[in-house]
């Protein structure tokens, strides 16, 4: 079974300053890990992936995470925000191809850019 | 690709109503996700389907929900009788054959759906 803990559903920064995002998660098999955004009034769109490759992984729009398996955390991170980063961010584990496998969602980050 | 394609964007109607919510997925892709959306539960998966074939569909609230696909390119999810409770934001996603947890699940933009 797997689940997922994101810690803090709204953030506030200021623009140019660094974002931290926490995920933490919970799976009884190698996980697959995964940061989706959604901006307002559209559907969720892929950030980035960990698949048990490397654990830095980078995303898209300067975004990146690190598997830490001993934290059980994939937090997310950006060194610098732009304005154009206000979303919703959703951390999402699942147990690939484990028969048992879903894909569970966390409740979200709201993320807010404060000019 | 014009990406994953839901309809309507936004339903309002009245409880005990039937509700038919459309999916066109992303051509090629093997595997399509219904999602609910509210305020208080998140995003819960209702049912997936790989290959047209409903694989699990443990997550459907009650007997009132029912999903079907068709064919490759055409998913329906319906709700009859419709009751205040439903009302959410229902997306559709579809992702390739490489295995339907493990890849990039692309989303639609989501049917608003208000019963009154």
């Amino acid at each position: 079974a797997q689940s997922v803990t994101q810690l803090g559903s709204h953030v506030s920064v200021s623009e140019g300053a660094l974002v931290l995002l926490r995920c933490n998660y919970s799976s009884s098999v190698p996980p697959y890990l995964f940061w989706y955004v959604q901006y307002p009034n559209q559907g969720l769109q892929l950030l980035l992936k960990y698949t048990s490759a490397a654990t830095l992984v980078k995303g898209i729009n300067g975004f990146e995470a690190e598997f830490k398996k001993s934290e059980t955390s994939f937090h997310l991170t950006k060194p610098s925000a732009h304005m154009s980063d206000a979303a919703e961010y959703f951390c999402a584990v699942s147990g690939g191809y484990s028969s048992a496998s879903k894909i569970i969602f966390g409740s979200g980050t709201r993320l807010s850019i404060r000019p | 690709d014009a990406g994953v394609i839901q309809s309507p964007r936004h339903e309002v109607t009245e409880m005990g109503q039937e509700v038919t919510l459309r999916c066109k997925p992303i051509s090629g892709h093997d595997y399509l996700f219904w999602y609910r959306q509210t305020m208080m539960r998140g995003l819960e998966l209702l049912i997936y389907f790989n290959n047209n074939v409903p694989i699990d569909d443990s997550g459907m609230p009650e007997d009132r929900f029912s999903a079907k696909m068709p064919n490759a390119s055409f998913s329906t999810l319906k709700i009859q009788p419709s009751e205040p409770r439903d009302s959410a934001v229902y997306f559709c996603a579809s992702s390739l054959s490489s295995g339907g947890f493990t890849d990039t699940q692309y989303f639609g933009p989501g049917t608003r759906l208000t019963v009154l």
